[in-house]
């Protein structure tokens, strides 16, 4: 079973800071994700990678394979970026369902 | 727009009695998952199904029951075998096949004991 480990469990930046949040992860994936999860509960899916890097407005998402590490990173940080975001990885498809870590609290402080 | 509606958003439950979760997508999706998610911990797979009338226990599947008798809907029963029901349960659902398809999420549904 895969061991998903995030950190930091929660990180208070002031506005406009560069944020970091690392994912390590303890077997062989198929693919990992990085969601946002919001006050009222909902997740939304950032990005899902297998290799290298990929980008969105001012998020950025990287993964080591080899290293089984992933970073994701927000520039240029904004108090509506406050939320937990969660790392999870998939095997087999990916369609056997996820296993998570814990969530990174996020708070942006004007 | 395609997506994923759980219902209620609140249940209460009384000792001794089963609820059923409602989750619905409109994706066209093959796969679809329960979650559950206490507090300071991540979220855990209680079931999940690839294909209609098909479904398999997740990590946590002790006092639950779901079926998947249509594509759209995969209904969570939780029994009164489950001693710790209280906690918030998210519903989601993919394409299957490939190096992995995003999981859509709906909003979660949080269920209290009375």
């Amino acid at each position: 079973k895969n061991e998903v480990e995030q950190s930091p469990q929660n990180l208070t930046a002031q506005e406009g800071e560069f944020i970091t949040i690392n994912c390590s992860y303890s077997v062989g994936i198929s693919a990992l994700h990085w969601l946002q999860q919001h006050p009222g509960g909902g997740i939304v899916s950032l990005f899902m990678l297998s290799s290298g890097k990929k980008k969105h407005g001012r998020l950025i998402a990287t993964i080591n394979i080899q290293e089984k590490h992933s970073s994701l990173h927000i520039t240029a940080s904004h108090p509506r970026d406050s939320a937990v975001y969660i790392c999870a990885v998939g095997s087999g498809g990916g369609a056997d369902g996820l296993t998570f870590g814990k969530g990174t609290h996020l708070i942006i402080q004007p | 727009d395609g997506g994923i509606t759980q219902s209620p958003k609140y249940l209460f439950r009384k000792e001794g009695q089963n609820v059923t979760l409602s989750c619905e997508q409109n994706l066209n999706h093959d796969a679809m998952y329960w979650y559950r998610q206490d507090p300071g911990q991540g979220l855990r797979l209680i079931y999940y199904s690839q294909i209609v009338n098909d479904f398999q226990k997740g990590d946590i599947a002790e006092g639950y029951s779901v079926s998947r008798e249509k594509k759209e809907s995969f209904p969570l029963t939780v029994t009164s075998a489950q001693k710790n029901p209280t906690a918030f349960y998210l519903c989601a659902s993919s394409k299957t096949g490939g190096e992995g398809q995003p999981q859509h999420f709906g909003d979660g549904t949080r269920l209290s004991i009375l």
